[in-house]
This record gives structure tokens, C-alpha cells and sequence, in this order.
């Protein structure tokens, strides 16, 4: 089955940085990359995806970039505020399951 | 906007008894999944159902845990004789369609077994 590892489990960042999580995956076969974050006592929600034909996407001061050959992906938010700070997980779900594989969780921490 | 919803919020329980975690998903979503997070670690899948079956189920989900959906609405986990390490956050999730769309999960259940 698929194995999402996901690094740092702990990202300390000042207010106005920029924050890069990584994931690699195991699986070929997965070609559906989302991304959620999870705020304290909350749900994961999605923040953002990427799919395999893609290389790059941004939304606003997030983006995601897709490396199929390495098979990793990551998370980059530029300009952090003090309300980014969460867990962001992320995912990679294969066309054969669809059944979303989540890494281990980065606890984003932004001091303003 | 449509939710998937979870009750409880929160269930204690003593250790052998039984629980019933409770999922509404979303009205026209045909793809529905548990998972569960313990305390401070990863989102760990357990089970996915579709067309009224399991789909597929993680090494996780043995034969303590059994899912149902009753009644076309409501999606439950059933988890008999609980053990102290069941302790987590239970999360319900559901999807709309086939597609590598996103899945949308509730707020989830605490569940403490002591």
C-alpha cells in the first residue's frame, strides 16, 4: 500500500517568513495530492491539491508543487501570519482506492 | 455549505464496553471512510464503504470494528469491547464521485476509553 512521509513534524517560523513541508510517497500509481490543515480541537480541511498532470499550483500565498519522478511533493506558504499556524498534513491517493494516505502531520508554528 | 456531521463530540466509555460513533455525510456523496488520529500522531485510515460494503478496510480494523449504514443517511462505527489504545479522535469522511475529488471530513468524535 501506499507510505506518505512527511517532514519537519515541526516547523517554527517568524511572521512574514516562508514555510516549505515535504512529502514523499511510495506509490506510482497516486495521482491525487491534497493538502489539509487541521486547527486545534478542528477538522481537516483542504487547503489546496494537486493532481499528477500538474507541476505547480498557487493559490494566494500557498503552493503546491508536484516532482512525479522523485515522488514528493510539497507545501510552500509564503508571508506566514500568525493564523497559519496549525497542522498540515498531507495526502496522496491513488486512482485505483481512492482512499487518502496522510503523512504524519507538520505542527506549523508562526510567532508574530 | 454542506458538512458531514459526527455524534458525539465526545464519548467516555469503560473499557469492554461497546461504542456507536455516529456520521451524517454529505446528502449526495456515494463514498464514505473512518479514520482515526490517537493523540499527537497521523490520520490513520481504517475503512472505506461504498455501495452499501466495505470497499477496503487498513490492518487496523479487525474484527472488534464493523460499520453500517443503516437507514440511507446515517453511517456508524461500531466498536465492540473497547480497549484502552481505541482511545483517538474518530474522524467520518465522505466523497462526492469517482473522481480524485476531495474528501470532506466531520469534526470527529474524542472517544476516551478508561
Amino acid at each position: 500500500g501506499e507510505n506518505v512521509e512527511q517532514h519537519p513534524s515541526t516547523l517554527s517560523v517568524q511572521e512574514g517568513d516562508s514555510a516549505v513541508i515535504k512529502c514523499t510517497y511510495s506509490d506510482s500509481a497516486s495521482n491525487y495530492f491534497p493538502w489539509y490543515k487541521q486547527e486545534l480541537g478542528k477538522r481537516p480541511q483542504l487547503i489546496i491539491d494537486i493532481r499528477s498532470n500538474v507541476g505547480e499550483k498557487k493559490d494566494q500565498r500557498i503552493a503546491v508543487t508536484l516532482n512525479k519522478t522523485a515522488k514528493h511533493f510539497s507545501l510552500h506558504i509564503t508571508e506566514t501570519q500568525p493564523e497559519d499556524s496549525a497542522v498540515y498534513f498531507c495526502a496522496a491517493t491513488s486512482g485505483g482506492s481512492y482512499i487518502p494516505t496522510f503523512g504524519r502531520g507538520t505542527s506549523l508554528i508562526v510567532h508574530p | 455549505e454542506p458538512e458531514v456531521t459526527q455524534t458525539p463530540s465526545h464519548q467516555v466509555t469503560q473499557m469492554g464496553q461497546e461504542v456507536i460513533l455516529r456520521c451524517v455525510p454529505i446528502s449526495n456523496h456515494l463514498y464514505f471512510y473512518w479514520y482515526r488520529q490517537i493523540l499527537g500522531q497521523k490520520v490513520e485510515f481504517l475503512v472505506s464503504f461504498y455501495n452499501n460494503e466495505i470497499s477496503e478496510k487498513s490492518e487496523i480494523f479487525d474484527d472488534q470494528f464493523s460499520v453500517e449504514r443503516p437507514d440511507g443517511s446515517n453511517f456508524t462505527l461500531k466498536i465492540r469491547s473497547t480497549k484502552l489504545e481505541d482511545s483517538a479522535m474518530y474522524f467520518c469522511a465522505s466523497r462526492g464521485d469517482r473522481g480524485l475529488t476531495e474528501a470532506f471530513f466531520g469534526q470527529g468524535t474524542r472517544l476516551t476509553v478508561v
